[in-house]
């Protein structure tokens, strides 16, 4: 079955660079996008980018161009989203999300990344 | 970028009842509109894709329409699973936007 296992939650300092890893398995790794989706607490969902693990071709939404960056290793099957320059406003749970072949929705996503920005 | 706005923010209803929650997207999106169902401390669900093509393992009580730029969801004789937030999301153009979320509470 198709799973998507992210690293554990993390707290950071502002001004500090945060990366977070997204291990897919159960399928064929280089078949679907992977994007990214964060939801600070208590709020609605916002996109932040996707990328190809086939070629690793990305799209940023511009909100985070400059401040974002996606990244995979086809040998490991595990995509990376790393987001710099921090502020208390990043505080958020970052999901991974495959998007599905036909039906180019969200289908699997992972459990959540919760990404603490505190001095 | 598209903007999507999501009705209403939150609602209140009972097992049984049949719910609807809207989305209207700021420019034609054709059909490439999804519905997601969130539940406290866990990822969003995908229900339905294109509008109204049912996800593989969704019940049949939630279905979708589309109208224009307007687009619904359904829900028929709500269970208590159902109690969740809803959110639609279009994937006709970058950036992905999402709704604001409904919150479907117990009644």
């Amino acid at each position: 079955q198709v799973q998507l296992v992210q690293s554990g939650a993390d707290v950071k300092k502002p001004g500090a660079s945060v990366k977070v890893s997204c291990k897919a398995s159960g399928y064929t790794f280089t078949s679907y996008y992977i994007h990214w989706v964060r939801q600070a607490p208590g709020q609605g969902l916002e996109w932040m980018g996707e990328i190809s693990p086939r070629g690793g071709g990305t799209t940023y939404a511009p909100k985070f161009q400059g401040r974002v960056t996606m990244a995979r290793d086809t040998s490991t099957s595990t995509v990376y989203m790393e987001l710099s320059s921090l502020k208390s406003e990043d505080t958020a749970t970052y999901f991974c999300a495959r998007r599905g072949g036909v039906t180019n929705g969200l289908d699997n996503w992972g459990p959540g990344t919760l990404v603490t920005v505190s001095s | 970028d598209i903007q999507m706005t999501q009705s209403p923010s939150s609602l209140s209803a009972s097992v049984g009842d049949t719910v609807t929650i809207t989305c209207r997207a700021s420019q034609n999106i054709g059909s490439d509109l999804n519905w997601f169902q969130q539940k406290p401390g866990k990822a969003p669900s995908l229900l339905l894709f294109a509008a109204s093509s049912l996800q593989s393992g969704v019940p049949s009580r939630f279905s979708g329409s589309a109208s224009g730029t307007d687009f619904t969801l359904t829900i028929s004789s709500l269970q208590p699973e159902d109690f969740a937030t809803y959110y639609c999301q279009q994937s006709y153009s970058t950036p992905l936007t999402f709704g604001g979320g409904t919150k479907v509470e117990i009644k």
